[in-house]
């Protein structure tokens, strides 16, 4: 089985850096993903590790340690539409590629 | 690219009538297709792993003769919910998965379906 936690929710200002810690307790591990989704909406994907260490893509940015079972996305520059909710979803070993989400993270963008 | 589609993107019905839901791969071909389940402020819950021509996987506690699953072709697939009830009322959604030409197998998810029953 597969266990993700995420902060529940996060608060930042606009143009300030925030990091969205994940962790997972996993029984196999082949990738994990972030996605962002707003409001009635469907996920909308952001970035993928399978190795450790950082993948950047423009503002926003996810790192993996594999040992330590420890993700997290950076986002900088924040802007008011980046205001959403985000998840962290593990992909296990089975052949179909199955993804586990987390509860996700609910982050608001102030002015 | 990766383009996933899904009709209707709303849907409210009556206690006891069946529901289908199309999901779409408009620009590629999607050989696995998955269906979800999010209730409000919850995460996104697997409900089956479509195959192309073959049955479809249902996670524990989904019941498959009430939520049925056809994957008919490389780019469609169905969720028809029978006999629907106010606790089925929820938003689906689907995604479908870019084998060929995504290394990382990344899934790409539809716009999602609002199911009311009233």
């Amino acid at each position: 089985g597969q266990n993700i936690d995420q902060p529940t929710e996060m608060t930042a200002t606009e143009g300030a850096i925030v990091q969205i810690n994940c962790t997972y307790q996993t029984s196999g591990f082949n990738g994990l993903f972030w996605y962002q989704q707003h409001a009635g909406e469907a996920p909308t994907f952001l970035s993928y590790n399978v190795l450790d260490g950082l993948e950047e893509k423009g503002r926003f940015s996810s790192f993996l340690s594999r040992s330590k079972g420890y993700s997290y996305l950076l986002l900088k520059e924040l802007q008011m539409k980046d205001s959403a909710s985000y998840l962290c979803a593990v992909r296990d070993r089975s052949g179909y590629s199955t993804l586990t989400f987390g509860k996700g993270t609910m982050l608001l963008v102030s002015p | 690219g990766a383009v996933v589609s899904q009709h209707p993107s709303r849907v409210i019905c009556k206690s006891g009538t069946s529901v289908k839901i199309e999901c779409r791969s408009l620009d590629f071909q999607a050989t696995t297709m998955f269906w979800y389940r999010q209730f409000p402020k919850q995460s996104l819950m697997l409900m089956a792993t479509s195959n192309e021509g073959s049955k479809a996987t249902y996670e524990q506690g989904v019941e498959k003769d009430k939520f049925l699953i056809n994957h008919a072709s490389l780019t469609l697939s169905t969720l028809t919910v029978t006999s629907a009830h106010p606790e089925d009322s929820s938003f689906y959604i689907c995604s479908a998965r870019d084998s060929l030409r995504n290394p990382a197998d990344t899934q790409y998810f539809g716009p999602g379906t609002r199911l009311t029953v009233l």
